[in-house]
């Protein structure tokens, strides 16, 4: 059971340059996050996902944009990276949004150089 | 003020002590909390959630819920050594997010 699988695990980018972030989750879940963690802190939102073609803005959506075409899947597009946006990107997921648990990929550590 | 606070860290105890973590949150409407513990360079991992006011234990844990004072606690009894990790308390809001505190670095010393 993959559960929630997220790639790459380590990417280095040039400032100015573009990535997707790839998320896909195999347990039929509606919601779906991303968030940020930079060193020592907690976790920040960026987007979230209530559903196939439902996406909302969360606490740090700038230079971020996601689209959600199917239930598995909900990437993370960055354009033109900046040295800010170095950090680990963590993709959740979760059934629904109370009572239940989310689900959190192995994370993506982004260095913007 | 932030949706989610923590209290700072870090906090070391004593193995075999209790460790207490405190979080308050801003959102009345805010209806399921929930603790995650994460290891260094790894993914958070859920120890508990609890969505009515009083007492909810699992074993060595046990979450309480104030909502009145918008409060949600964690007390580990008996810590280990195996226990010290980062705790993030987090708070699904009325804005249907999932919004997470800032962590507290726990140190279990043996």
């Amino acid at each position: 059971n993959a559960g929630v699988t997220q790639t790459p695990k380590f990417r280095i980018l040039k400032i100015g340059q573009s990535m997707t972030l790839q998320c896909t989750q195999d347990m039929n879940h509606n919601y779906m996050y991303w968030y940020r963690q930079d060193p020592g802190m907690g976790l920040k939102l960026i987007y979230y996902s209530v559903g196939a073609g439902i996406t909302d803005k969360g606490e740090v959506p700038n230079g971020y944009n996601v689209s959600r075409s199917t239930t598995e899947d909900f990437p993370l597009r960055l354009e033109l990276a900046a040295p800010s946006q170095t950090s680990v990107y963590f993709c959740a997921s979760s059934l629904q949004r109370l009572n239940t648990e989310a689900f959190f990929g192995q994370g993506t550590r982004l260095t913007v150089v | 003020q932030k949706e989610v606070e923590q209290n700072s860290g870090p906090l070391s105890v004593p193995e075999g002590a209790i460790a207490s973590l405190n979080c308050t949150y801003s959102d009345r409407g805010s209806q399921s909390f929930f603790w995650y513990r994460q290891y260094s360079g790894k993914s958070p991992e859920l120890i508990m959630f609890i969505y009515s006011n009083g007492d909810k234990e699992d074993g060595r844990f046990t979450a309480q819920l104030n909502k009145a004072s918008q409060y949600v606690s964690l007390l580990i009894r008996d810590s280990q050594p195996s226990d010290s990790a980062t705790y993030l308390c987090a708070v699904s809001s009325s804005a249907r997010q999932l919004t997470f505190g800032s962590g507290t670095q726990l140190t279990v010393l043996p």
